[in-house]
């Protein structure tokens, strides 16, 4: 089965740009998407298809994907962006999601 | 809106049936899941089913004890689970493809909370 790997813990100093990475075999050739969530709520889709950004999720969330990793930046971390980051993908007819990567702002 | 309800405390090998009010979007138009999420872990996807009913697709760790379904009438997702397992434990929640092929789930429920214990 296809597997997901992300690292246990990011952490950001305030303002500056943080980066979470997603590995998987070839998971350039798949659809990675991003899902945030913090503590106590459910999870909310922050980056589709790689690099969009639905409505209403700020332009400093952006998505890259390329060979074996996919990569979620947040520039101009903010307070707010605490949170538990998952990548997914499909494979066939099953969904992967990554284990997760907190992410801390100092 | 995606609103669940059905969760609660069950027994080793007992039953419960999960259900999913759908609300704001043409329910019949997209595939729905479940993701659960055991008490301090990561997201593990569940199930997925078609517009229809017709194309379902389990996870291997449910497969021949969960049943995913919906009633499009009613806007309403189902997840019957059967045999359940320690394992099982977690929160369950309702998630809506976003519709563009990429199976991306851009809405989610609040989730219910199933724990299997004796």
């Amino acid at each position: 089965s296809y597997e997901l790997t992300q690292p246990l813990s990011v952490s950001v100093a305030l303002g500056q740009t943080a980066r979470i990475t997603c590995g998987g075999s070839n998971i350039g050739s798949k659809n990675v998407h991003w899902y945030q969530q913090r503590p106590g709520q459910a999870p909310v889709l922050v980056i589709y298809r790689d690099k969009n950004r639905p409505s209403g999720i700020p332009e400093r969330f952006s998505g890259s994907n390329s060979g074996n990793t996919a990569t979620l930046t947040i520039s101009r971390a903010q307070g707010g962006d605490e949170a538990d980051y998952y990548c997914q993908v499909w494979d066939s007819t099953t969904g992967v999601f990554g284990g997760g990567t907190k992410l801390t702002v100092l | 809106q995606l609103v669940e309800s059905g969760g609660g405390l069950v027994q080793p090998g007992g039953s419960l049936r999960l259900s999913c009010a759908a609300s704001g979007f043409t329910f019949s138009n997209y595939w729905m899941h479940w993701v659960r999420q055991a008490p301090g872990k990561g997201l593990v996807w569940v199930s997925r089913i078609n517009g229809d009913g017709r194309f379902i697709s389990y996870a291997d760790s449910v497969k021949g004890r969960f049943i995913i379904s919906r009633d499009n009438a009613k806007n309403t997702l189902y997840l019957q689970m059967n045999s359940l397992r320690g394992e099982d434990t977690a929160v369950y929640y309702c998630t809506k493809e976003d519709g563009s092929g990429s199976y991306a789930l851009d809405y989610w429920g609040q989730g219910t909370l199933v724990t299997v214990a004796s």
